[in-house]
């Protein structure tokens, strides 16, 4: 089956800080990727996908490009701030996600003002 | 929309105990999903149902588990008898499209 390795936490920057989580897959086809965040106390939130190859998702600042050759699906964003404070995860989704998905570990974020 | 629906939030029980969480998903959402996230084990698919049939239940840890989804706006995950490490929180996502919506959780602690 699919498997999702992301780095590993806490990860803290400062306000204004540029982002990268790295998240890598492993899959028999070519999964949707997802990236989720939760806050705390809370569920998981969908922060982008991309369905295909060389796709970008985007949203609120944060992007990340479906690479295929790398089999990689990184999380980024220029300059961060505090209320981006969170735990992200990365997430592989066979017959896109509608077979459920397999997560990564996750990633806590730290953002210091 | 209310968004997917989890009750309890919490629960504490004493080991032995049967355990039913509940979740009312999405109108609309064909598929439903039970998770479970720990943190030794993150998040892990535990079953999922499509049009209210199990599709893939594969993930339950053992016969103690077992979920139902008798009707589109209703699904149980039920543990008898409940365990220590059992203890986690548990999470119902409905779909659309291949965008999962998950619910709150239900922090369960078992004694």
């Amino acid at each position: 089956g699919d498997s999702v390795t992301q780095m590993e936490g806490p990860v803290t920057l400062s306000e204004e800080a540029c982002l990268t989580i790295n998240c890598t897959y492993t899959a028999t086809g070519y999964p949707s990727l997802f990236w989720y965040v939760q806050y705390p106390g809370e569920g998981l939130q969908l922060l982008l996908k991309a369905t295909k190859a060389d796709d970008k998702g985007s949203n609120k600042g944060f992007e990340a490009t479906y690479r295929k050759e790398t089999t990689s699906f990184h999380l980024e964003k220029g300059s961060v701030q505090v209320s981006d404070s969170a735990v992200y995860f990365c997430a592989a989704g066979s017959g896109g996600g509608a077979d459920g998905l397999t997560f990564g570990k996750g990633t806590h974020l730290i953002i210091q003002p | 929309d209310a968004g997917v629906i989890q009750s309890p939030r919490h629960e504490v029980t004493e080991m032995g105990q049967e355990v039913t969480l509940r979740c009312k998903p999405i109108s609309g959402h064909n598929s439903l999903f039970w998770y479970r996230q720990t943190m030794m084990r993150g998040l892990e698919l535990l079953i999922y149902f499509n049009n209210n049939v199990p599709i893939d239940d594969s993930g339950m840890p053992e016969d103690r588990f077992s979920a139902k989804m008798p009707n589109a706006s209703f699904s149980t995950l039920k543990i008898q008898p409940s365990e220590p490490r059992d203890s986690a929180v548990y999470f119902c996502a409905s779909i659309l499209g291949d965008t999962q919506y998950f619910g709150p959780g239900t922090r369960l602690t078992v004694l």
